[in-house]
């Protein structure tokens, strides 16, 4: 069964960096596009960035860009983002999920479990 | 404030039909962009119901139908059973540097 999981979450102060990683099993990772996806507390679904198979294209919702930094090492099948410069309103559970073909236009269909980021002091 | 936008909340009763409407503009869903739709269980990631605008993922029950017309989107369940009772998401994509991905606001399902 195709499957992801998401690491990386944790507790962290406002202003500071984490990094979070998802491990990809049971398909060719190298030929998806992968996104982040995430879930404030109560609230709905938001985009947050997407890499192409061969993190030729990569896109990031305004509210991330310039704080926010996808990559992927198809090598490990692993995908990352380094967040820095968090803020209060970073906080929820972020989501890894695999694009049905490389370039990230065709729906998400395998998701992780997620992982919870928390910004507070 | 969602790009796509979807009523909070629909309700039916068991065995009846109800549709989840998803609203775009011409840069997104009515400039040519495929529309997916999502279900989310209580407390589960989201899972991939419609693809494509109208295409059902291997496993999913035929009860589950989408459509694309124009600028707007529709999620249809017919035969609605309890287990349906969820949110359902909406999501295309937007031209332009400001967004790519786009999803709705999501939709709360309630079974009567």
């Amino acid at each position: 069964e195709e499957q992801l999981v998401e690491s990386g979450g944790g507790l962290v102060q406002p202003g500071r960096s984490l990094r979070l990683s998802c491990a990809a099993s049971e398909f060719t990772f190298d030929d998806y596009a992968i996104h982040w996806v995430r879930q404030a507390p109560g609230k709905g679904l938001e985009w947050v960035a997407t890499i192409s198979r061969k993190s030729d294209s990569i896109g990031y919702a305004d509210s991330v860009r310039g704080r926010f930094t996808i990559s992927r090492d198809n090598a490990k099948s692993s995908l990352y983002l380094q967040m820095n410069s968090l803020r209060g309103e970073d906080t929820a559970l972020y989501y890894c999920a695999k694009d049905r073909a490389d370039d990230g236009y065709y729906g998400l269909d395998v998701w992780g479990q997620g992982t919870t980021v928390i910004v507070s002091s | 404030q969602s790009v796509l936008t979807q009523p909070p909340s629909v309700s039916g009763a068991p065995g009846q039909r109800v549709t989840i409407s998803c609203s775009g503009s011409s840069s997104n869903i009515g400039a040519g962009y495929d529309v997916h739709w999502y279900q989310q269980l209580p407390g589960t990631a989201p899972k991939l119901l419609i693809y494509g605008n109208n295409n059902r993922p291997s496993g999913v029950p035929d009860r589950f139908s989408g459509s694309k017309s124009g600028t707007s989107a529709s999620l249809a369940i017919t035969g609605l059973q309890a287990e349906d009772e969820a949110d359902y998401y909406c999501q295309s994509y937007a031209s332009g540097l400001s967004a790519r991905v786009v999803f709705g606001g999501g939709t709360r399902l309630t079974v009567l």
